[in-house]
């Protein structure tokens, strides 16, 4: 059974730029979470969403976006890139039902922003 | 104050050893628990969760939630040189179950 694949696993960008990652959920899971990790902050929650739908968001500025497809495929979109969104930017996938924390997580992204 | 503390060590120890893993947390709202495992550039792994109060055992960990002092822990027995890594906290609410809000990880190292 295939994991939950994030492309691509290294980017660098300029800042001032924009970005968009991928993130491919375990088959039959319907909800995908983002998550930003930095050595200072640890892993802080970006947005959930469930059948297309964004159903939670967290503290970041507008400039981090996402959406989810139809086939449960997610993205997110980091516009105006600044260094301090360096990071390993994390998708999580699970099946989505309430209390359900089978949340299985991918390798990674890991954005440098020059 | 962050919402869940997490020592971030690194913590070493001898193989073999019981390893004792710990967080505290603020909110008493949280109610569901878990422990993570996370190898160098790759993303976290899911070894244990919890309902509310209690221990729950798998293997050689057993995860213990005291929620009248608002500390988790995770117990690591027997341990191994593969079990170096690092270790996050996760805890949740119930009605927004699918934010979880993460500890700063503890790194561990199993000398052989």
């Amino acid at each position: 059974k295939a994991g939950v694949t994030q492309t691509p696993r290294y980017l660098i960008k300029t800042r001032g730029q924009q970005v968009t990652l991928s993130c491919s959920p375990i088959s039959g899971h319907r909800s995908v979470s983002w998550y930003q990790q930095t050595p200072g902050q640890g892993l802080q929650f970006l947005f959930e969403y469930f059948s297309e739908t964004q159903r939670n968001k967290g503290n970041f500025p507008g400039r981090f976006s996402g959406r989810q497809f139809s086939n449960s495929r997610s993205e997110m979109n980091v516009s105006t890139l600044e260094l301090g969104d360096s990071a390993l930017y994390l998708c999580a996938s699970s099946l989505g039902g309430q209390g359900n924390y089978g949340y299985t997580f991918g390798s990674g992204t890991r954005l440098t922003v020059v | 104050q962050k919402e869940v503390e997490q020592d971030p060590g690194p913590l070493s120890v001898p193989e073999g050893a019981i390893v004792s893993l710990n967080c505290t947390y603020s909110n008493s709202a949280f109610q569901y628990f878990m422990w993570y495992r996370q190898y160098s550039r790759k993303g976290p792994e899911l070894l244990m969760y919890t309902y509310s109060s209690g221990n729950k055992e798998d293997g050689r960990f057993t995860a213990q939630v005291d929620k009248s002092s608002k500390y988790i822990s995770l117990f690591i027995r027997d341990s191994q040189p593969s079990d170096s890594a690092t270790y996050l906290c996760a805890t949740s609410l119930m009605d927004s179950s699918y934010k979880l809000i993460f500890g700063s990880g503890t790194r561990l190292l199993v000398r052989p």
